[in-house]
């Protein structure tokens, strides 16, 4: 079964300095890999995925996503940070079907002046 | 514009009781799915379905039931309610595999 690891569960950044959110999955093939975001009191919002091709994702809101087969990562980041971004964001793998998507256990950032 | 909406936002209830939370999607999705959200555990699935008729468990389906009688909705029913499911429950659909979650906004739900 597939997993996933999120071991930063609360960072904060100064606004305009870059970001990177840590995420690390477990699965032994090439999985399914997303990005969401929940803002306060709403649901979660897709950020951008990784299916296969070019190892470099871009989303929206200016992120992007690296996945790297060989540290099993797929490290969320942006260059510069918003206070409109502060957020709980959360990685997720899939593979192989619905029931399989597994959801991190999320990072809360916080954003300061 | 299509979405999809989760009733009631906040629910307050007793150990015991039955209590349903309804999701219903204007996307015309086949794919429906109800997670609970709970601090430390991030997201986990409860029962999914892939179209009318079609009902599966997820990794935490004990005490709850959902039924698919048309495309749009997903009602979850929790049989008897218990304090561990004090929890928020998000809906969700998608148009198909690997592709990308649309959630509802969610429903506090509290069980006393």
């Amino acid at each position: 079964a597939q997993s996933v690891t999120q071991p930063d569960i609360h960072i904060t950044v100064s606004e305009g300095a870059s970001l990177e959110l840590r995420c690390n999955y477990s699965y032994g093939a090439t999985p399914y890999l997303f990005w969401y975001v929940q803002s306060p009191g709403q649901g979660l919002q897709l950020l951008l995925k990784y299916f296969s091709g070019d190892t470099l994702v871009q989303g929206i809101k200016g992120f992007e996503a690296e996945f790297k087969r060989s540290q099993s990562s797929f490290n969320l980041r942006k260059p510069s940070v918003h206070w409109s971004d502060a957020a709980e964001y959360f990685c997720a793998v899939g593979a192989g079907g619905y029931q399989k998507v597994t959801f991190g256990t999320g990072t809360k950032l916080q954003v300061i002046p | 514009d299509a979405e999809i909406t989760q009733s009631p936002r906040h629910k307050i209830t007793e150990t015991g009781r039955q209590v349903t939370l309804a999701c219903h999607q204007t996307w015309n999705h086949n794919n429906m799915f109800w997670y609970r959200q709970d601090l430390g555990h991030g997201l986990r699935l409860i029962h999914y379905s892939y179209g009318v008729q079609d009902t599966n468990k997820g990794e935490v389906s004990d005490g709850y039931s959902v039924s698919r009688s048309n495309t749009e909705d997903l009602p979850l029913t929790l049989e008897s309610a218990a304090s561990s499911q004090t929890s928020v429950y998000f809906c969700a659909s998608s148009e198909a595999e690997g592709q990308k979650l649309f959630f509802g906004s969610g429903t506090q739900l509290s069980v006393l």
